[in-house]
């Protein structure tokens, strides 16, 4: 079946010890993402990346460091979580086919990573 | 500044009435404009993409390039729509391609 995968869907942590979450997707796509969600914020865009090594900074990324080193595998590392950083987490990924303006294609999004940090 | 805004945190509206979900965008550029839909306890998908101009589930979202607007309408609204919409755009500038979420709209289609 073809989907994105997050782990752990549930964490509850301290402020400053070390966590990362995985992201991983079975559809060969080039672009992935990751997203915090809070109340009244709506998604907010943590990091992208458009292929393999390539990546670059969505609207929040303090706090947060990605890697793709594989192209299936995009994990979001958090290296001293702060209780600012509890929130719900989607990884995102999708075809990269860019339009003339930007991209066109589906987003296909993880089931989400309910963070809580103390 | 690149924007995206959807004014109502909630919309109510009976079963059988007509629904339009606003959504006004901020961006210099052409983007691309997208509808997300998220279901009680499923995963967030899409409903609908400007560039596609289709209709899915009876909901259509046309581009007003002048207003700088992509509402999404459905003329009757059906219990089963209830969920939270959120309105999307990406654009890619200089090699950057962001996505930009608004802050989303809960709509409950009421018996």
């Amino acid at each position: 079946e073809a989907q994105v995968t997050q782990n752990p869907r549930y964490l509850i942590t301290v402020t400053g010890k070390k966590l990362t979450v995985t992201c991983s997707q079975n559809m060969n796509h080039e672009y992935m993402s990751w997203y915090r969600q809070d109340p009244g914020l709506g998604l907010r865009q943590i990091y992208y990346s458009m292929n393999v090594e390539v990546t670059d900074k969505g609207d929040v990324p303090e706090g947060y460091k990605v890697s793709r080193k594989e192209k299936r595998n995009f994990p979001l590392i958090l290296e001293s979580p702060s209780p600012n950083q509890t929130s719900l987490y989607f990884c995102a990924s999708s075809q990269l086919m860019p339009g003339l303006a930007g991209l066109s294609n589906e987003q296909f999004f993880g089931p989400g990573t309910r963070l809580t940090v103390l | 500044a690149q924007r995206v805004t959807q004014p109502e945190k909630l919309l109510s509206v009976f079963k059988g009435a007509p629904v339009e979900l606003k959504c006004n965008y901020s961006y210099s550029g052409s983007p691309e404009l997208f509808w997300y839909v998220q279901y009680s306890r499923q995963r967030l998908q899409l409903l609908l993409r400007h560039i596609s101009r289709e209709s899915i589930k009876g909901f259509t979202a046309d581009l007003n390039k002048g207003e700088t607007s992509f509402h999404l309408k459905k003329p009757f609204a059906q219990e089963e729509d209830s969920a939270m919409y959120y309105c999307a755009l990406s654009g890619g500038a200089s090699g950057t391609y962001k996505y930009i979420f608004g802050t989303g709209t809960r709509l409950k289609v009421l018996a």
